[in-house]
């Protein structure tokens, strides 16, 4: 089974300043998909970005990046110039391409904190 | 606005009770997944029907079962409840199988058990 874990249970940043957010996976997979989800005290779940592991580029969404190590099972979240809506709950997700189903496996989450 | 709707935003009852929970999905959409959000075992799936049909299982208790109804909303239901299953129970929803599909997330359930 696959199992995504995120260290880091809390993170500050400075308003406008770049903040990276980390997430490793476990899988014996060689494709799969792999999500950053967003959860604001509305905890509405917004996807932010995702990655296809078969594609080496690294994804980008306007002030969001990741870096993807797949050797290193690594899954990064980079926020540029951060602003005050973007304090939430950050998820790490993976989802498989084999199986029947499409479910997502999702890490601990790492709360996010912008100061002013 | 993600399109997905669920039925009560907020429910409280007591132990040994039972509840539904309900789901539309988007319109067009024929995937239906169950998520739980607790403080104890954070995101998790529990169920995903596709036009009906029961397609994957994660870790749902025997005391939970779901369906998917010709009109493609689907209902969890809880019985027996214990306090360790109060959680957010969300619900998302993808246009089929296609591994490429996104899931959209409805603003969830918050179940409380007393």
């Amino acid at each position: 089974a696959q199992t995504v874990t995120q260290s880091q249970p809390e993170m500050s940043v400075q308003e406008a300043e770049t903040v990276t957010l980390s997430c490793t996976y476990d899988t014996s997979e060689s494709d799969y998909y792999l999500f950053w989800y967003k959860q604001p005290p509305s905890r509405q779940m917004i996807l932010v970005i995702r990655q296809e592991a078969y594609k080496q580029q690294n994804a980008t969404e306007n002030r969001f990046s990741v870096n993807f190590q797949k050797a290193a099972k690594s899954f990064s979240l980079k926020i540029s110039d951060s602003q005050l809506g973007d304090a939430a709950m950050y998820f790490c997700a993976y989802r498989s391409r084999k199986g029947a189903g499409n479910m997502l496996t999702f890490g601990g989450g790492t709360r996010l904190m912008v100061k002013p | 606005d993600s399109g997905v709707t669920q039925t009560p935003k907020h429910l409280i009852t007591a132990t040994g009770q039972r509840v539904t929970l309900r789901c539309s999905p988007r319109s067009g959409d024929l995937s239906v997944y169950w998520y739980q959000q607790s403080l104890d075992q954070g995101l998790q799936f529990l169920i995903q029907y596709y036009n009906g049909e029961e397609r994957a299982k994660g870790n749902i208790l025997e005391r939970f079962s779901a369906q998917q109804f010709p009109d493609l909303h689907s209902e969890l239901n809880l019985s027996s409840l214990e306090l360790g299953d109060s959680a957010l129970y969300f619900c998302a929803s993808s246009p089929g199988l296609a591994d490429n599909n996104e899931q959209f997330f409805g603003p969830g359930t918050r179940l409380t058990v007393l």
